[in-house]
């Protein structure tokens, strides 16, 4: 089964921006929506980002999203503390059967 | 607001099966598909599978075939996974999530989560 490759980590201070990258296949992100989920400690993940780079109602326009060929990005602009969590990103995947695949989480420190 | 509101932690023996349920509110429950996603310690996201609440129409992972029956109580708005020949590995937080359709893919994304359930198979 595919899986999406992330970062394990990722760090920035208060008011920097970073970039969280996300690297599938043509199977998934090559032809597929990239979706993004932050997960606070202890939590649900909660959908940050959806169709590559659309926010759903309520998610601060600090956050953006990016897909290009079989890569996608995340990037957090002034970066705060309550951004402290972990990233996963997630594609659609249609080999075999098809099925929903996730990257391995980015655990976002604010220093 | 949306919710959804899943059963209480579980303790199950090898070999037993479980059943979560997660109850929704706010919103028309056949209107949405249901995804049932779960996160073992320290594990990624795994997708399980989804039912569409309106037909009641099932995909499942491969992995899970066969081990895995998602079914749904539209009267009760509620959503149920039911994972059978448990194992140690099955260990994990379990997690319902409402699934709005990708309108031109022949898939549904997932928006809302439950809180999660936590289930632990341990002999």
């Amino acid at each position: 089964q595919s899986v999406l490759t992330q970062p394990p980590s990722a760090s920035g201070t208060p008011g920097q921006r970073v970039t969280i990258s996300c690297s599938g296949s043509s199977s998934n992100i090559g032809s597929n929506y990239v979706y993004w989920y932050q997960q606070l400690p202890g939590t649900a993940p909660k959908l940050l980002i959806y169709r590559n780079n659309q926010r759903p109602s309520g998610v601060p326009d600090r956050f953006s999203g990016s897909k290009s060929g079989t890569s996608a990005s995340l990037a957090i602009s002034g970066l705060r503390s309550e951004d402290e969590a972990d990233y996963y990103c997630a594609a659609w995947d249609d080999s075999l059967s098809g099925s929903w695949v996730f990257g391995g989480g980015t655990k976002l420190t604010v220093l | 607001q949306v919710q959804l509101v899943q059963s209480g932690a579980e303790v199950k023996k090898p070999g037993a099966s479980v059943k979560v349920s997660c109850k929704a509110s706010g919103y028309t429950f056949t209107s949405y598909a249901m995804h049932w996603v779960r996160q073992a310690p320290g594990q990624r996201l795994e997708w399980m599978g989804w039912i569409n609440a309106g037909n009641g129409n099932t995909k499942y992972s491969q992995k899970f075939q066969g081990r895995v029956t998602i079914t749904r109580d539209t009267s009760a708005s509620t959503a149920y996974m039911e994972l059978s020949s448990l194992r140690s590995e099955d260990t994990a937080v379990y997690y319902c999530a409402r699934a709005p359709k990708e309108w031109g893919r022949g898939y549904y994304y997932m928006d809302v989560w439950g809180k999660g359930t936590t289930v632990t198979v341990s002999s």
